[in-house]
């Protein structure tokens, strides 16, 4: 069975700091993995999403993750945050080829100014 | 090309009522999904259709919860006898594919049960 862990359901962060969301999985197949953004009254945008090939993913609004296999995680990074990045973030995972993605619980962002 | 579209965004029901979510899916995808999000908590995946078929509803609870795709118009999630427990967003997303990779999501609607 599948399942994805979400450490930290808040995270702050200072405007231009790093921002480091974290995200463990556990599938018994090679997995496919997405973050995905929701703001406030809005459905979930897909920030980005690891299938094959590469393992670091660079996704829109100057986030990326890397898949690291060893690990089981795919932790999502920013260099700089803006204050636009405040929302929550979704890490999930779906099998191979699959159509039933398992999504975490979710980490919010906090920005400060 | 119009996202998904799901209505009404917001939809409250007084216990023991009816609700119909409805979602019309991205024009040229024939592939939905329903997932439900409580309060503080990730999104859960309920069922999964194709145009008159449900494929799989391994997540929609045993009772009272339906979902169809028929051939015309969009995909209608009903729930009846709704509790306080239903309280919750409703997400539709749809691919053009069984493939999960493409999907694309609605903005959801809030159930409310008083």
């Amino acid at each position: 069975a599948q399942s994805v862990t979400q450490l930290g359901s808040h995270v702050s962060v200072s405007e231009g700091a790093l921002v480091l969301l974290r995200c463990n999985y556990s599938s018994s197949v090679p997995p496919y993995l997405f973050w995905y953004v929701q703001y406030p009254n809005q459905g979930l945008q897909l920030l980005l999403k690891y299938t094959t090939g590469a393992t670091l993913v660079k996704g829109i609004n100057g986030f990326e993750a890397e898949f690291k296999k060893s690990e089981t995680s795919f932790h999502l990074t920013k260099p700089s945050a803006h204050m636009s990045d405040a929302a929550e973030y979704f890490c999930a995972v779906s099998e191979t080829g699959g159509f039933k993605t398992i999504f975490g619980a979710g980490t919010r962002l906090f920005v400060k100014a | 090309n119009a996202g998904v579209m799901q209505n009404p965004r917001h939809l409250v029901r007084r216990r023991g009522q009816e609700a119909r979510l409805r979602c019309s899916p991205m024009k040229g995808h024939s592939h939905v999904y329903w997932y439900r999000q409580l309060p503080e908590e990730g999104l859960k995946f309920m069922v999964y259709l194709q145009k008159e078929n449900i494929i799989d509803e391994s997540g929609m609870p045993k009772e009272r919860f339906s979902a169809e795709f028929p051939k015309e118009g969009p995909s209608i999630l009903r729930i009846q006898q709704v509790v306080r427990g239903d309280s919750a967003a409703y997400f539709c997303a749809s691919s053009p594919q069984g493939e999960v990779t493409e999907a694309f999501f609605g903005q959801g609607t809030r159930l409310t049960v008083v």
